[in-house]
């Protein structure tokens, strides 16, 4: 399988505190995703990176900022924590096959 | 509406038994299908694309209707480890390469 890897894999959190979790990946794919998975709604999409400095919205992404300094990291911040981001973030790669290879998740609370 | 829409089931079936899931996506655009499992509080794994001709994967066959615009997973000899939730996804804007998930159908299987 890829490597990649997500941290934390678990946090609690207060509302109003910013959160950042980490995206990192072993194999130079150009693309990467973050996520977010809900009861009935399905994984959703919240930013996208197609290459360093090279990021774009998702449908979900109000509240969330990103950076990509580096091919190999991809960063999701919560600038702010509020209880509806409560959540499991799911981070995902690909290159060039648009089949994605996800991270194993980050479970996210906020109280 | 839903981009990509789903019968969340669950659909209980005993050990053998042929189960069928279908997935209706409204654009028709819509470049590049797939279904993913995912594994209660795991992450979605790639479990086969869809090709236009249809393809089979051991047990597994996977239809696309174009015309129609709706997916179908076809499961032979169902095993209990078949057990998990199957996501319906599709590659709507290929500019950016993001996948849009339905919410996904779980699978029980009985022994």
């Amino acid at each position: 399988d890829a490597g990649i890897t997500q941290s934390p894999r678990h946090k609690v959190t207060e509302t109003g505190t910013p959160v950042t979790l980490r995206c990192h990946q072993t194999e130079n794919h150009r693309y990467m995703y973050w996520y977010r998975q809900d009861p009935g709604h399905g994984l959703r999409l919240i930013h996208y990176s197609y290459g360093v400095k090279d990021t774009d919205k998702g449908e979900v992404s109000d509240g969330y900022s990103v950076s990509r300094s580096k091919t190999e990291d991809f960063l999701l911040t919560l600038e702010s924590a509020t209880s509806s981001q409560t959540s499991v973030y799911f981070c995902a790669i690909t290159e060039g096959n648009y089949g994605y290879t996800f991270g194993s998740g980050t479970r996210l609370t906020v109280v | 509406r839903k981009e990509v829409e789903q019968d969340p089931g669950p659909f209980n079936v005993p050990e053998g038994a042929t189960v069928a899931f279908n997935c209706t996506y409204s654009n028709s655009a819509s470049q590049s299908f797939f279904w993913y499992r995912q594994d209660c509080r795991k992450e979605p794994k790639l479990l086969m694309s869809v090709y236009s001709s249809g393809n089979e994967d051991g047990r597994f066959t996977a239809q696309l209707n174009r015309a129609s615009q709706y997916i179908s997973l076809l499961i032979r000899d169902s095993k209990l480890s078949d057990s998990a939730t199957y996501l319906c996804v599709v590659n709507i804007d290929t500019g950016r390469r993001a996948l849009t998930f339905g919410s996904g159908t779980r699978l029980q299987v009985q022994p």
